[in-house]
């Protein structure tokens, strides 16, 4: 069965240092994973996705993740954060027929 | 990148009447759109899946008679929420998947989401 843990409800960094939120995932096909991002009352912005091609993915705002297969994770990184960064972060997995399953959702909050 | 637009974006309304949200792919075709429904500080919940021409499939648990789903057009989904109770207040969440983009890759594309406050 598909499933996807973010191991972290709620992060807080200041700014200017590294991002890490964690994502582990168990999936029985090669699985798509996502990282998306909601700013409150606002709907989800894709922010990077992994579809078997390269490892580590790269996505928007300075965003990356890479795939380990070996550790079935997908964490989300970034080498410097904003105060914009401040927002709710979902790891995603899809599966056969366009369905997605939704991590807990890590909330990230960054102090000056 | 492709647009999902949803309407209305905030809606109150008494208790027992009905209230409908629309969901539109904006610059592209859906076959399939998904609505979702989240608790504040919890994740997204999958409703029912609305697949254009046909009926929608229910999630388990989520009653088909409450949450009307119509799907008349490759670009248009609608959720009537029907009689609603104050429980039926939450933020409800449409996506679609572009037909060409997002077929191969199972990424979808999000409304902004509509905030429901049943009084």
């Amino acid at each position: 069965a598909q499933s996807v843990t973010q191991l972290d409800s709620h992060v807080s960094v200041s700014e200017g240092t590294p991002v890490l939120l964690r994502c582990n995932y168990s999936s029985s096909y090669s699985p798509s994973l996502f990282w998306y991002v909601q700013h409150p009352n606002k709907g989800l912005q894709l922010l990077l996705k992994y579809t078997s091609a390269a490892t580590l993915v790269k996505g928007i705002n300075g965003f990356e993740a890479e795939f380990k297969k070996s550790e079935t994770s997908f964490h989300l990184t970034k080498p410097s954060a904003h105060m914009s960064d401040a927002a709710e972060y979902f790891c995603v997995v899809s599966f056969q027929g366009g369905k997605l399953i939704f991590g807990q959702g890590t909330e990230l909050s960054v102090k000056p | 990148g492709a647009v999902v637009s949803q309407h209305p974006s905030r809606v109150i309304c008494k208790s027992g009447t009905s209230v409908k949200i629309e969901c539109r792919s904006l610059d592209f075709q859906a076959t399939t759109m998904f609505w979702y429904r989240q608790f504040p500080k919890q994740s997204l919940m999958l409703m029912a899946t609305s697949n254009e021409g046909s009926k929608a499939t229910y999630e388990q648990g989520v009653e088909k008679d409450k949450f009307l789903i119509n799907h008349a057009s490759l670009t248009l989904s609608t959720l009537t929420v029907t009689s609603a109770h104050p429980e039926d207040s939450s933020f409800y969440i449409c996506s679609a998947r572009d037909l060409v983009a997002g077929a191969n890759t199972g990424e979808l594309f999000f409304g902004e989401g509509s905030r429901l406050t049943v009084l």
